[in-house]
């Protein structure tokens, strides 16, 4: 079974530019996260999707950010213009729908996304 | 908020020997569910371990088990007889257990370094 696939690996733009990334979950996988790690700090939460539709899109950071998972299969993150503050490794997740419970986020390698 | 505390940026360890990892979190539910993964180097993180919050038993996968210690909000990681293969960024998450949110919290890591 294949893992969760992110494109590209790195990704270095000029301030202002657009980048748009790409993750593709785990083949049956209703539930995909994205999340973000900026040098030093936490990994952030960005938003989560239940197939097409966005369940919580709390940690977005701005309006600048969005995310689309059309079809319920993969998902983009564009960011747009890009900022300086952006930089960092976006990471995606996906995991099985259950009722109950809290299942396994598995991770995809992420993107390190460097602005200039 | 939730949020989680990891105290020890870089840890090393004797290969074969012991090493325990700490790990806080401050939350006010009572419900929630804690995990352990491993991002090795240049690799796609993993998850170690997970505890749900109203076991009272530790977990424990082969050579890694927790010290869960739910009145100090403490979630340490125990990994015995380290191996080479132990070297990775540690990350330690919650997530709570209240519907509707999903997304897991994580602290900053902690280094480990296996010495031959």
């Amino acid at each position: 079974e294949a893992g969760v696939t992110q494109f590209p690996s790195h990704s270095v733009i000029e301030k202002g530019q657009t980048v748009t990334l790409r993750c593709d979950p785990i083949s049956g996988h209703d539930n995909l996260y994205w999340y973000r790690r900026v040098m030093g700090k936490e990994i952030k939460f960005l938003l989560h999707f239940v197939k097409e539709s966005k369940q919580d899109e709390s940690g977005m950071p701005n309006n600048r950010f969005l995310a689309e998972r059309t079809g319920g299969t993969y998902s983009t993150l564009k960011v747009q213009p890009a900022e300086l503050e952006d930089s960092g490794v976006y990471f995606c997740a996906s995991s099985h729908r259950k009722v109950a419970g809290a299942d396994t986020q598995y991770f995809g390698p992420g993107t390190r996304l460097t602005v200039l | 908020a939730q949020t989680v505390t990891q105290s020890q940026p870089e840890m090393s360890v004797q290969e074969a020997e012991t090493v325990t990892l700490s790990c806080t979190y401050d939350t006010s539910e009572s419900d929630y569910y804690l995990f352990w993964y491993k991002q090795p180097p240049s690799r796609q993180m993993i998850l170690v371990i997970r505890q749900e919050a109203y076991k009272q038993q530790n977990a424990t996968e082969n050579r890694f088990s927790v010290n869960f210690q739910k009145a100090a909000k403490s979630f340490s990681l125990k990994i015995s007889d380290s191996q080479l293969g132990d070297a990775a960024m540690y990350f330690c998450a919650y997530r709570s257990a209240q519907g509707g949110s999903e997304k897991l919290v994580f602290g900053k890591g902690t280094k480990l370094t296996v010495n031959p």
